[in-house]
């Protein structure tokens, strides 16, 4: 059964707007992570979020996580056409790696 | 390194008839994934194995799936007897467990189409 669920299901915007992607989950994790998928490809990990923490930055990543809302956000700034992919949260709990259905991320030109 | 290795990348079966994918993870790695992905149902986790031992099957979704890995670098998923329902994205990941705070590192996939 899925643990995240990604919002929205779908996102289309302006290259340089940012871009915000919601996960929400249901059972406790010891980790979050974020993975992109580009059509027809495997899955490449973005970033990796503790329990603990409640905000992390990669580049142009920043990641926040709210145990107590079971919820996590990723946000993409100044964005570009390279970003157009479906973006995956995924926990590590009890059971690894379970992945939510994703956001379809498409970045116009 | 390679990376994780799926093969074959494309597979066209006839329904019930056997089909067998396989995996090599990235050297080193213990731990090892194997998902289903369809629009429908998204990503699905089949099963892991640590150490070469499956831990968790429960995603398996009926007796016709079985999964093997007899070494550190090498895994398979079978399907017998296959069925146009099977039609999926099948990703193999391979991590290193120390501890849990670790990345997967996914495979590009084997695309079946039973028909």
């Amino acid at each position: 059964s899925q643990q995240g669920e990604e919002d929205p299901q779908a996102l289309s915007i302006q290259e340089g707007e940012n871009a915000t992607m919601n996960c929400s989950y249901k059972t406790s994790i010891n980790n979050l992570q974020w993975y992109r998928q580009n059509s027809g490809r495997g899955l490449v990990h973005l970033i990796l979020i503790r329990s603990n923490e409640r905000e992390k930055h990669s580049g142009r990543l920043r990641v926040t996580l709210d145990t107590s809302k079971k919820s996590s956000s990723l946000l993409i700034t100044a964005s570009r056409a390279a970003d157009t992919a479906s973006y995956f949260c995924a926990t590590m709990g009890n059971t690894p790696l379970v992945f939510g259905k994703g956001t379809r991320l498409s970045v116009i030109a | 390194d390679a990376g994780v290795i799926q093969s074959p990348r494309h597979e066209v079966t006839e329904m019930g008839q056997e089909v067998t994918l396989r995996c090599k993870p990235i050297s080193g790695h213990n731990s090892l994934f194997w998902y289903r992905q369809t629009m429908m149902r998204g990503l699905e986790l089949l099963i892991y194995f640590n150490n070469n031992v499956p831990i968790d099957d429960s995603g398996m979704p009926e007796d016709r799936f079985s999964a093997k890995m007899p070494n550190a670098s090498f895994s398979t998923l079978k399907i017998q007897p296959s069925e146009p329902r099977d039609s999926a994205v099948y990703f193999c990941a391979s991590s290193l467990q120390e501890g849990v705070n670790t990345e997967a590192f996914f495979g590009q996939g084997t695309r079946l189409t039973v028909v």
